[in-house]
């Protein structure tokens, strides 16, 4: 069975400080991986996916992840933080059934100081 | 038009009250999904259609009966809730051609539902 394990409820950086959100999986498949941000009060936005093409994903507002098999990791990184950076982030993974189900992470909730 | 809307953005309702939330998208996504989140946790998924059919319902209470009219829209029938379900309760999409396991899910605003 596929989950998700985020570590770290809550990450505090400096605004143009590096961001790292950890994110590990557990899958008996090859593995589809997702970061969705959510912003307070609205919904999930996609950040970037993995789905074997690349070990190295690129994503919306500066985000990136790189998958590491051996690691069973798939972190998140921005070279440096906005204020507007502050949300919670989850990762996920697909339940790699014919119905597109996702197992989440926790979620970490980023914290941006000035 | 890459969105999916969700109405009304805000509903407070009595336990005795019967209300509905709708979804709706226009990407020609044949997966639509409702998910129930409370603060500071993931989403928890309750229903999956795919091709206008259920097809996961997570043991979700009767108190919440889905309903998918068209390939576009989804509801969400509301009756009877209690207070513990007062949720943000968010609507997505998907595309469940092909490979399906790729396809990201694309999530509407929510509705902030408080039961009183």
């Amino acid at each position: 069975a596929q989950s998700v394990t985020q570590l770290g409820s809550h990450v505090s950086v400096s605004e143009g400080a590096l961001v790292l959100l950890r994110c590990n999986y557990s899958s008996s498949v090859p593995p589809y991986l997702f970061w969705y941000v959510q912003y307070p009060n609205q919904g999930l936005q996609l950040l970037l996916k993995y789905t074997s093409a690349a070990t190295l994903v690129k994503g919306i507002n500066g985000f990136e992840a790189e998958f590491k098999k051996s690691e069973t990791s798939f972190h998140l990184t921005k070279p440096s933080a906005h204020m507007s950076d502050a949300a919670e982030y989850f990762c996920a993974v697909s339940d790699g059934s014919n119905t597109g189900k996702l197992i989440f992470g926790q979620g970490t909730t980023l914290q941006v100081k000035p | 038009d890459t969105e999916v809307t969700q109405t009304p953005k805000h509903l407070v309702m009595g336990m005795t009250n019967k209300k509905s939330l709708k979804c709706e998208q226009h990407m020609g996504h044949r997966a639509m999904y409702w998910y129930k989140q409370k603060a500071k946790k993931p989403p928890e998924l309750m229903f999956v259609y795919s091709y206008e059919k259920l097809s996961i319902n997570e043991s979700v209470p009767s108190r919440f009966s889905p309903e998918c009219p068209n390939s576009s829209l989804l509801n969400l029938h509301l009756h009877a809730l209690q207070p513990e379900d007062s949720a943000l309760y968010l609507c997505a999409s998907s595309d469940p051609s092909g490979r399906v396991i790729y396809n990201e899910q694309f999530f509407g605003p929510g509705t902030r539902l408080t039961v009183l």
